[in-house]
């Protein structure tokens, strides 16, 4: 049972515009939201976050957007760049729960020059 | 920085063998965790562990088991490797101060023939 559902494997952008990355969830308790990035042969990288009681988190080009009502979220990259080309996963968790994450399928953003 | 060492890149093992992945921290944090990234699937916990000696199941714990035995050290064992187990596997951390920020590993690229 997928609780974080990304449903668009890839995503495609032209260097400049708006990439828009979206996530699901069922699971209601989810409390806490986050964005990772990962490069091919590196490990994932944190890159921003956004608790329940926020709907919106901004940190340079990256917003996350959160609409609880919808138990959706949304990362948007502005402008986007060629190096922001990489998977990107969102992952929700339940309180501290021992910092346990459950995570998203991924989305692999690519950025054409 | 934080930083997340796994002892192997790639790994390639044959069927039935016993398999050890370690992964070892430079700092003293408490929460380990071992995931495996699959196509479509993202990131899937494993096992975690909040304290020496102390582990948990995630949420895909069959056919591994892990050890902590030093604070800095958390191994992922798979006592009878097996074809299903072909996967990349990364290490987290969760450093203390900011809520549930995992820091990775590069990942461990297992192949089991």
């Amino acid at each position: 049972d997928q609780q974080v559902k990304q449903n668009s494997p890839s995503l495609s952008v032209q260097e400049g515009r708006i990439s828009i990355l979206n996530c699901d969830y069922t699971n209601s308790m989810f409390d806490y939201f986050l964005w990772y990035k990962k490069y091919p042969a590196e490990g994932p990288t944190f890159l921003i976050s956004i608790s329940s009681i926020k709907d919106k988190n901004e940190d340079g080009r990256f917003t996350v957007f959160l609409n609880k009502s919808a138990k959706h979220l949304s990362l948007h990259i502005v402008p986007s760049q060629p190096g922001d080309s990489a998977v990107y996963f969102c992952a929700a968790s339940v309180g501290t729960s021992y910092g346990k994450l459950t995570f998203g399928q991924g989305t692999i953003l690519t950025v054409h020059p | 920085d934080v930083k997340v060492t796994q002892s192997s890149r790639y790994l390639v093992k044959r069927t039935g063998e016993k398999v050890f992945l370690e992964c070892v921290q430079d700092m003293d944090h408490e929460n380990m965790f071992w995931y495996r990234q699959d196509p479509g699937l993202g990131l899937r916990l494993i096992y975690f562990s909040y304290d020496v000696k102390m582990k948990e199941k995630g949420d895909i714990p069959e056919g591994y088991s892990v050890s902590r035995e030093k604070k800095e050290r958390f191994s992922l064992i798979l006592e009878s490797a097996s074809t299903n187990q072909t996967s990349m596997y990364l290490c987290a951390i969760e450093a203390g101060g900011a809520k549930n920020i995992q820091y990775f590993g590069a990942g461990t690229r297992l192949s089991v023939l």
